[in-house]
């Protein structure tokens, strides 16, 4: 089946640092999404990308669509205490209906 | 506006048991779906209901049961627990017609099976 590779596993990094993770597909996907979830909740969507090549913001966070469409980069810029957590990259299967997730980047923030 | 809610939030339950957890969806979402997050991966897709059916589902055993109820809650059975069954299970919530990003999830019911 389909499956999402993230890297790099885990990161430590100091605050007012920039952050820069991937996530790769062995199959073509034409929408990726970046969530972030914190300890004790559910994922929360960050970014939405729809076509390849395409770049987007949400404040200090930048997501891009690879030209491939097997990979998404996220950046986060300036990193703050409060951007500690997993983020999850995701993409549609089943026709959009839902999604598969990677395994995460598990961010930590050093003051 | 409440959003998705799950409940009980924690739960422990020995092998062998059954064990059911409840979701209701985001107000004026009519579609349900439920994940498995094992601790350190991301979440897994069990199901989705709509229309109080069952539409599609991800490569769980039968074991796993579900149903929605007209109000559009939902619950998630799981008959003759494993230990492998302990996770994070979450539920999400969208509204049907809308883009597959629009959806919501709840915080999570936290099964341990000892």
């Amino acid at each position: 089946g389909q499956q999402l590779n993230q890297s790099p596993q885990s990161m430590f990094i100091q605050e007012g640092e920039d952050v820069s993770m991937n996530c790769t597909s062995s199959s073509i996907f034409n929408t990726w999404l970046w969530y972030k979830q914190d300890p004790g909740e559910g994922p929360v969507l960050l970014i939405a990308l729809y076509k390849a090549g395409e770049l987007t913001s949400n404040g200090r966070l930048t997501a891009q669509f690879g030209i491939t469409r097997k990979d998404s980069f996220l950046n986060i810029s300036a990193s703050i205490p409060s951007d500690v957590g997993i983020y999850f990259c995701a993409g549609p299967f089943n026709y959009g209906q839902n999604f598969v997730f990677g395994p995460g980047t598990r961010l930590s923030v050093l003051p | 506006d409440a959003g998705v809610t799950q409940s009980p939030t924690h739960l422990i339950k020995t092998r062998g048991q059954q064990v059911t957890l409840r979701c209701s969806p985001k107000s004026g979402h009519d579609t349900v779906s439920w994940y498995q997050q094992a601790l350190g991966q991301g979440p897994q897709f069990i199901f989705q209901y709509y229309e109080e059916e069952e539409r599609q589902r991800g490569n769980f055993p039968d074991r796993f049961s579900g149903h929605q109820f007209p109000n559009y809650s939902s619950e998630l059975n799981v008959n003759a627990l494993l230990l492998g069954d302990s996770a994070l299970y979450l539920c999400a919530s969208r509204l049907a017609g809308t883009g597959v990003d629009i959806q919501y999830f709840g915080a999570g019911t936290r099964l341990s099976v000892l």
